[in-house]
């Protein structure tokens, strides 16, 4: 069965420091993975997503995130953080079953961005 | 425009009340998807319907019953509720993934519901 680990459950950085999101995932074909984001008390909103192709692929609000088939990873980065990136950051992997479309998503990351 | 939008932003119900939630989208997806989340967790899918028929059931309770009327609209139609079922119920909609599960769902701000 997949699954999608994100080890770290909370990161604090200061503002205008680097960020990088941990997502480790485990699935027997072809992954096709997302990173959302989720203010408190808010929907989730996509921030990136990667389906083939080139491995480096680029979001919304700067953020990038590198897949590494050999590592099953999918890394989220930041180069500078704004404190309005505090937030919850969920992986998840997407796989298609009989009945449709199922997002599998990890435990999350709680980002905090101290001034 | 990828916004879906959902009624009530909020919800009190007592544990006999008969409520329902209302999901919105007009983007043309014609897969639309129910999840709930407890607090500090991540989102667990509950309902999956494809051309407005349900394809999936994660097993759910039968005192949530959803509801796909036409193919821009979701409900989601609460009755007996238990303090348990208290969460953030999140609605998204895609594309009809056609293979691979590769279709990106987008999801509405989500209603927050207690049952007291």
């Amino acid at each position: 069965a997949q699954s999608v680990t994100q080890p770290d459950i909370h990161i604090t950085v200061s503002e205008g420091a680097s960020l990088e999101l941990r997502c480790n995932y485990s699935y027997g074909a072809t992954p096709y993975l997302f990173w959302y984001v989720q203010s408190p008390g808010q929907g989730l909103q996509l921030l990136l997503k990667y389906f083939s192709g080139d491995t480096l692929v680029q979001g919304i609000k700067g953020f990038e995130a590198e897949f590494k088939r050999s590592q099953s990873s999918f890394n989220l980065r930041k180069p500078s953080v704004h404190w309005s990136d505090a937030a919850e950051y969920f992986c998840a992997v997407g796989i298609l079953t009989g009945g449709g479309n199922k997002l599998t998503f990890g435990t999350g990351t709680q980002l905090k961005v101290e001034l | 425009d990828t916004e879906v939008t959902q009624t009530p932003k909020h919800l009190v119900m007592g544990m006999t009340n008969k409520k329902s939630l209302k999901c919105e989208q007009h983007m043309g997806h014609r897969a639309m998807y129910w999840y709930k989340q407890k607090a500090k967790k991540p989102p667990e899918l509950m309902f999956v319907y494809s051309y407005e028929k349900l394809s999936i059931n994660e097993s759910v309770p039968s005192r949530f019953s959803p509801e796909c009327p036409n193919s821009s609209l979701l409900n989601l139609h609460l009755h007996a509720l238990q303090p348990e079922d208290s969460a953030l119920y999140l609605c998204a909609s895609s594309q009809v993934p056609i293979g691979g599960g590769r279709e990106t769902q987008y999801f509405g701000p989500g209603t927050r519901l207690l049952v007291l």
